[in-house]
Formats: C-alpha cells, structure tokens, sequence
C-alpha cells in the first residue's frame, strides 16, 4: 500500500539556519502531495502541495519540489525563525484509491533563537 | 472566513460516559473526516462521509459512531470512552476535484480528558 516517511525528529535548529525536512513516499497511482504544519494545540494547517511531478510548492518561505524520479517532496526553508517550531507532516493523496490521505509520522521542529 | 469549527476545544468525560463533538463548515465540501491523534502521532482516520455516504475505517472500534445530519455539520459520538480513547480528535473537510477529493482542510481539534 502507500506509504509516507520522514526524517526521525526532533530536529533543533537556531534561529537563521536552512531547514530541510526529508520525505519520500511510496505510492501506486499518481499522488498529490502535501505538506501540514501543526502547532502546539493547534490542528494542522496546509502549508502547502504539489498535484505533479516538477511542481514547487511554496508558501511562507517554505518549498517542496515534486520529484517523481526519487519518490520525494522533501521541505526546505532558507532561514528559519523561532515561529517556525512546530510539527511537519508530510502526506500524500493517491488519485487511484479515493478521498483518504496516508500521513508520515510527523518532525517536530525547534528553533532556538 | 471560510473554515472548519469543532467545539468544544476541551472537553472532559469521565470512564464510560458518552460523549460528543462537534464539527461545522462553512467551505460546503462535499467531504468530512474524523480523526484521532495522539502525542504529535500521525492523525489516524476514523471515518469519512462522502455526502450522506458514510465510510468507516476497518479498525476503527465500534465505540466509535458518526452522524451528519446535513452537509454543514458533523457529529463523532463516542458511546463509553476508556482511557485509552483520550486523544485530539481533528475533523477535516474536503472538495471534490476530477471526482477525487482534493486538499483536505482541518478544525482546531477537540482535546478530550478521560478521567
């Protein structure tokens, strides 16, 4: 079946370092990806998507690129800030098996300043 | 603002007394979900609704109901919590792309306190 993995957390950055976040997924039809952030407390929040290969994804500073050749959506951000602690969830969306999404396991991030 | 409300955001049930929460939209998509996370885990789908099509998760315990009783809203009922049911709850919602569900978009999620 499909499946979401990501870089093991925590991951601890100070405040002005480049943050990437690993992912790769294993999927049998022609997904969408996405990126989630939750904060603490909070539900997730789209931060952003790419529905094919050799699409970016950007919204805040953050952005994935869709790679279908190596399987990945991998999250990058050039400067991190202390507002960007929280917990990133990658998933994808199979076309071919309906409505429901298959999630990673979540990187928490904290960014000390 | 378009946007998906759960309430309450805390909620505190005590072993074996039933409980609901409730999700409402104002995105008027045609899809909602409930899920159950727990410690910053992977959200866990429960069920869905695909307008008044319910779909249930295969391992999702029968203590576990839904209702939608119109496209708006949608209620998870949990018939006789245990402890090991206290968790956030998120409920999302999602339109409908090339007959696919698109972007699913999440509620604040409900905490709820099994005592």
């Amino acid at each position: 079946g499909d499946s979401v993995t990501q870089m093991e957390g925590p991951v601890t950055l100070s405040e002005e370092a480049f943050l990437t976040i690993n992912c790769t997924y294993t999927a049998t039809g022609y997904p969408s990806l996405f990126w989630y952030v939750q904060y603490p407390g909070e539900g997730l929040q789209l931060l952003l998507k790419a529905t094919k290969a050799d699409d970016k994804g950007s919204n805040k500073g953050f952005e994935a690129t869709y790679r279908k050749e190596t399987t990945s959506f991998h999250l990058e951000k050039g400067s991190v800030q202390v507002s960007d602690s929280a917990v990133y969830f990658c998933a994808l969306s199979d076309r071919s098996y309906g409505q429901n999404f298959v999630f990673g396991p979540g990187t928490r991030l904290s960014v000390l300043p | 603002d378009a946007m998906v409300i759960q309430n309450p955001r805390y909620q505190v049930t005590q072993f074996g007394k039933p409980v609901t929460l409730s999700c409402s939209q104002t995105l008027n998509h045609n899809v909602m979900y409930w899920y159950q996370q727990k410690s910053s885990q992977a959200p866990k789908l429960l069920f869905h609704y695909y307008d008044k099509d319910f779909n249930n998760e295969a391992d999702t315990p029968d203590n576990f109901q839904s209702r939608r009783p119109n496209t708006s809203f949608c209620f998870l009922d949990i018939r006789s919590p245990g402890l090991g049911d206290a968790a956030m709850y998120l409920c999302a919602t999602s339109g409908i792309q090339g007959g696919v569900a698109d972007t699913q978009y999440f509620g604040p999620g409900t905490r709820l306190t099994v005592l």
